[in-house]
């Protein structure tokens, strides 16, 4: 059973264009990450939101968590070229031991095309 | 400063071999972990660190031993590798509460 269900898998857009992707799951989390990872590299860390209704604008890049803290999007704007790459979501939560756990969605693979 | 290193980047085993994975970080941080990533399946912890000598087993933790001596290394162990373990294998780390998490570049591993 997948935690965290993330969608589109695979997004294929024309340079110029808008998009979103979505994270979803039925259970909470204390934070929510995303994360670009390019061929061939590791992931690298755009934002973390904590707050339930929290918005984050990095750029043309604009992440929400939702109120309930259980989902929340990535929206591109006038996606370009350079925006190209997988796109994960990583929800955190804490462990019986004590420690804080992250869980990955499956990934958005975004093609922007020029 | 160079963050999360990760040797070898490439490496193919014979089914039943054993190797080990390094990872190193020079950012002080006491959490790291270790993740293989699937085609579809996004990345999954397999076992994890909040400290020099603490060490507990995350999703898929079954064929993988580590250890954590010293802050700055995590290493993992194949114990005996199986076809099923060929991945691309991440290690990361971050200070133990609210810090930034950093990818290291990655190991492509592949058992025949």
């Amino acid at each position: 059973t997948q935690l965290l269900e993330q969608s589109p898998q695979f997004l294929s857009i024309q340079e110029g264009e808008n998009l979103t992707v979505y994270c979803n799951s039925s259970s909470v989390f204390s934070s929510l990450q995303w994360y670009r990872q390019e061929p061939g590299e590791g992931p690298v860390l755009l934002v973390t939101v904590v707050t339930g209704g929290e918005v984050k604008k990095l750029k043309r890049l604009t992440f929400q968590f939702g109120d309930a803290r259980k989902d929340s999007s990535l929206h591109i704007t006038a996606a370009q070229p350079g925006d190209t790459g997988l796109y994960l979501c990583a929800g955190a939560r804490w462990s019986q031991g004590g420690s804080e756990k992250l869980v990955f969605g499956k990934g958005t693979k975004l093609t922007v095309n020029p | 400063n160079a963050g999360v290193t990760q040797t070898p980047k490439f490496q193919v085993l014979k089914t039943g071999q054993s190797m080990t994975l390094q990872c190193a970080q020079d950012m002080n941080h006491e959490y790291m972990s270790w993740y293989r990533q699937d085609p579809g399946m996004g990345l999954r912890l397999i076992h994890y660190s909040v400290g020099a000598g603490i060490t507990d087993q995350g999703e898929v933790p079954n064929g993988y031993n580590v250890s954590r001596s010293t802050t700055e290394d995590f290493p993992l162990r194949l114990l005996s590798a199986a076809p099923s373990q060929t991945s691309v294998y991440f290690c990361a780390s971050r200070r133990a509460i609210g810090g930034k998490q950093y990818f290291g570049p990655g190991t492509r591993l592949t058992v025949t």
